[in-house]
């Protein structure tokens, strides 16, 4: 069974500072997803990485693929409130297998 | 260019009845998954289907659940003589043929079982 660990599962920061969110498996995976869910909503798609070692940024979040694809890494500069959320990280493995979540990091920004 | 479609968004049911939640995907997809989530847990998964065929069924608990996807119409997850423990918010998403198999989610079902 393949299992995505994600940490921390809770951050607190203040607004400006930067912070990275770490998903990790033994497994690996042909492609990860990033997610950010807002509390009453579904889960909307911020990224997809598929080759190891990608590197994607999207405005302030940088997202970086591990070089084995097993690994994967969310930074966001400059935190802002509105990035408050739950990051869930979501791999597929081979052939049409599910995608697999982590349990996320809940993230919250002050003002 | 509607997203994935849920309803009801809310569902309230008494143990023992049954609860129906629907699942429109976003047009031009024709890969549905549902998922199921906890309080403070991640997306668990639960069925794959395409129209007519259910392709994986690993994450379904073997009875009371079941899950269609019919030539017309949407997509039913259904849950018979529901009990406490199906209390969840049940997530639906849908894909188009891809290869990275990027899921769009809608906005979930709350299911709340008294």
């Amino acid at each position: 069974t393949q299992l995505l660990e994600q940490s921390p599962q809770f951050l607190s920061i203040q607004e400006g500072e930067n912070l990275t969110v770490y998903c990790n498996s033994s497994s690996v995976f042909s492609s990860l997803q990033w997610y950010r869910q807002e509390p009453g909503e579904g889960p909307v798609l911020l990224v997809t990485v598929v080759t190891g070692g990608e590197v994607k940024k999207l405005k302030r979040l940088t997202f970086q693929f591990g070089d084995a694809r097993k690994d994967s890494s969310l930074h966001i500069t400059a935190a802002q409130p509105g990035d408050t959320g739950l990051y869930l990280c979501a791999g597929r493995g081979s052939g049409n297998t599910p995608l697999v979540f982590g349990k996320g990091t809940r993230l919250s920004v002050i003002a | 260019n509607a997203g994935v479609m849920q309803n009801p968004r809310h569902l309230v049911r008494r143990r023992g009845q049954e609860a129906r939640l629907r699942c429109s995907p976003m047009k031009g997809h024709s890969h549905v998954y549902w998922y199921r989530q906890l309080p403070e847990e991640g997306l668990k998964f639960m069925v794959y289907l395409q129209k007519e065929n259910i392709i994986d069924e690993s994450g379904m608990p073997k009875e009371r659940f079941s899950a269609e996807f019919p030539k017309e119409g949407p997509s039913i997850l259904r849950i018979q003589q529901v009990v406490r423990g199906d209390s969840a918010a049940y997530f639906c998403a849908s894909s188009p043929i891809s290869v990275n198999n990027e899921q769009f989610f809608g906005p979930g079902t709350r299911l709340t079982v008294l």
